[in-house]
């Protein structure tokens, strides 16, 4: 199975900061990759499926990129609601998401 | 918009089987280029996938469970269904049922609000 890591499992930053939290794939999984927010209580949203590709609705300070191993989500201006655990996913064989990056306030 | 809402018991005991169902509104569960797909996440854990199913009645389910899993559609009730048997402690969690697209790839782009099920006698 295709295993997916994400370092640090939390990280502390304010509001105005640019974010970037990594992702990596234990194989190639070329851009098979998606991210979701993930809220208490809430259903997971996807904010960016096949790497880099913003869905619908999501804000543009989102963005995704990588390819092969190696990914990133990046939040270019932390606003207060996307305080949050952020989870990568991939779709290459067949699905295993990531353990999340928990984002706090600092 | 698609919707989807999970149901079913929120304890279980152990040995037994769990049982939830998922409907959904907004769409029909029919419609091609999707399928139908259940995660959960343990507390304290992360999310972890379990199965999916096609719009077709293909089934797709996670290796270590496969021995205990059925994901089955009600294209008359536009609801899709999980049991899983011989349950125990470690299958607490919440339980979320999802859309599940083909885009480049697959991704999940509807979600439930997630149903907590608890295993304890």
């Amino acid at each position: 199975d295709i295993q997916m890591t994400q370092s640090p499992s939390s990280l502390s930053a304010s509001v105005g900061d640019r974010v970037t939290i990594p992702c990596r794939a234990s194989q190639n999984i070329s851009s098979y990759l998606n991210w979701y927010q993930h809220k208490p209580g809430k259903a997971p949203k996807l904010l960016i499926y096949a790497a880099s590709s913003l869905q619908s609705g999501v804000p543009s300070r989102f963005s995704g990129s990588g390819s092969g191993t190696d990914f990133t989500l990046t939040i270019s201006s932390l606003q207060p609601e996307d305080f949050a655990t952020y989870y990568c996913q991939q779709s290459y064989s067949p699905f295993t998401f990531g353990p999340g990056t928990k984002v706090d306030i600092k | 918009q698609v919707q989807l809402q999970e149901s079913g018991p929120g304890l279980v005991k152990p040995s037994q089987t769990l049982s939830l169902t998922c409907a959904v509104s907004g769409g029909s569960i029919s419609s091609g280029g999707y399928s139908w797909s259940w995660i959960r996440q343990p507390p304290g854990k992360g999310l972890e996938w379990i199965g999916s199913i096609y719009y077709s009645g293909s089934t797709y389910y996670k290796s270590s469970l496969k021995s205990r899993i059925t994901i089955s559609l009600d294209t008359s009730e536009n609801q899709f269904s999980l049991k899983l048997s011989s349950v125990t402690a470690a299958d607490t969690a919440v339980y979320y049922c999802a859309r599940t697209i083909v885009r480049d790839g697959y991704n999940f782009d509807y979600w439930g609000q997630g149903t907590l099920v608890t295993v304890s006698s």
